[in-house]
């Protein structure tokens, strides 16, 4: 099955910097690649996510990038600010009879102002 | 639209005791999912389902049951309750519209078995 890894565990930044997470798939079937962001006590939500026929997307201050001959892909993070402090999950689907998606362990990014 | 709920938002549990948790989405999704998430850890996989009467297991089956006799309530049933279970549980939905659907997530319901 998928085995997603995701690095950092840990990630501190000051106010203003970029932050950059990496994950690594092992399916090469996986197409869809959706990152969730959860605050602490809070239900996991879709920030961003890229389709396997794309190498990268932005939305603001928010870009991913997918390399799939290496099977990995990243979020990358701008000028980051104190609302950004969260876990941040990557993930990866696989097209079949349903969406299994298979997540990575989490980064904890914290934000120091 | 309310999108995923779950009830109950806490509860504790004795050893050998048994609970229902509640889920139901009201966005007509077809996939729906139970994730259980331990301290400082990923989502895990406990059952899925495609439709209504169908369901099967994820990665972490065992010690729970599912069922889903209609397209809006995924409830997740707990026999016999260990400490091994003490994690919040999400309960998430999917469109079958295509194959990049995001996935809702319910607020979680934080499980302690004492």
């Amino acid at each position: 099955g998928e085995n997603v890894e995701q690095h950092p565990s840990t990630l501190s930044v000051q106010e203003g910097d970029s932050a950059v997470i990496k994950c690594t798939y092992s399916d090469s079937a996986s197409n869809y690649f959706p990152w969730y962001k959860q605050e602490l006590g809070k239900r996991p939500q879709l920030i961003i996510d890229i389709r396997s026929n794309v190498g990268e997307k932005k939305d603001q201050r928010i870009a991913v990038t997918l390399n799939k001959t290496a099977k990995h892909f990243s979020l990358h993070i701008t000028e980051t600010q104190p609302e950004d402090s969260a876990v941040y999950f990557c993930a990866a689907s696989s097209p079949g009879g349903y969406q299994k998606v298979t997540f990575g362990t989490g980064t904890k990014l914290q934000v120091i102002p | 639209n309310a999108g995923v709920t779950q009830t109950p938002k806490f509860r504790i549990l004795k050893i050998g005791q048994s609970m229902t948790l509640q889920c139901t989405q009201d966005m007509n999704h077809n996939y729906m999912y139970w994730y259980r998430q331990d301290p400082g850890m990923g989502l895990k996989l406990i059952y899925y389902s495609v439709g209504a009467g169908i369901t099967d297991k994820g990665e972490v089956p065992n010690g729970y049951n599912v069922s889903r006799s209609t397209t809006e309530d995924f409830p997740l049933r707990l026999e016999l309750a260990a400490p091994s279970q003490t994690s919040v549980y999400f309960c998430a939905s999917s469109s079958a519209r295509s194959s990049y659907n995001e996935q809702f997530f319910g607020p979680g319901t934080r499980l302690t078995v004492l």
